[in-house]
């Protein structure tokens, strides 16, 4: 089946520090890279839908400054926190949908952030 | 928008069955999925509806009526591996003619499967 790795699973980083997170696919080809965030016991909210080539679609009350992401391939996303502060502390998620799937989203494993 | 609601929390036993409940409500359907996320980790696939009925997948089945805007997870012979958090996630329609649009998950079930 489809796999999508995530790099680093846990990082903890001091307040006004930047972290970049990725997010590859790793046997199959992705034109569409999500990215959530989820905190203890609540749901997936999606920050942003990243496509190859392009900019990424944010949702509202998501800070692109802040949360700056790159697509700049069909197997790598990236996501940057820029200038991370405590409550930025949560679990990332990214998820890749096949390029000619008609459903499907692969997640990946998740990265912890703590910012200290 | 959207609006999807399932309960916080159910408990069950070894070998029960459970029903796992999920209502929505949305601008634009575009096909229904089911989640399993164990604690710290992400989610893994369970099922898909876009038509109404009932999908069998080994132990798990997922049933969606459209008209309702409802749809469950039925969990036979539950074991104890089965404790996790379920996802409720509905599709919608894209934009700009696409079908392929982003999905909205509801806040998850907890089920704690009990010796």
């Amino acid at each position: 089946g489809a796999v999508v790795s995530q790099h680093p699973s846990r990082v903890i980083c001091k307040s006004g520090t930047s972290v970049k997170i990725e997010c590859r696919s790793l046997d199959f080809q992705a034109t569409t890279m999500f990215w959530y965030r989820q905190f203890p016991k609540k749901s997936l909210m999606l920050m942003a839908t990243s496509n190859e080539g392009s900019k990424a679609t944010y949702e509202q009350g998501v800070e692109k400054d802040k949360f700056l992401i790159n697509h700049a391939s069909l197997t790598l996303s990236t996501l940057t926190v820029t200038s991370a502060h405590p409550e930025d502390s949560s679990f990332y998620i990214c998820s890749a949908r096949l390029a000619d799937s008609s459903y499907e989203q692969y997640f990946g494993p998740g990265t912890r952030l703590t910012v200290t | 928008g959207q609006n999807i609601d399932q309960p916080t929390e159910m408990t069950a036993t070894e070998g029960a069955i459970v029903q796992i409940n999920c209502t929505y409500q949305t601008s634009g359907f575009n096909g229904l999925f089911w989640y399993q996320q164990h604690a710290g980790e992400a989610p893994t696939f369970l099922s898909y509806n876009v038509l109404d009925g009932l999908e069998e997948k080994g132990r798990f089945s997922s049933f969606l009526s459209r008209s309702k805007g409802y749809s469950y997870l039925l969990l036979k012979e539950l074991q104890m591996k089965d404790s996790a958090s379920y996802l409720c996630a509905v599709r919608a329609k894209g934009s700009r003619g696409s079908t392929l649009g982003r999905l909205y998950f509801g806040r998850g079930t907890q089920l704690t499967v009990w010796p």
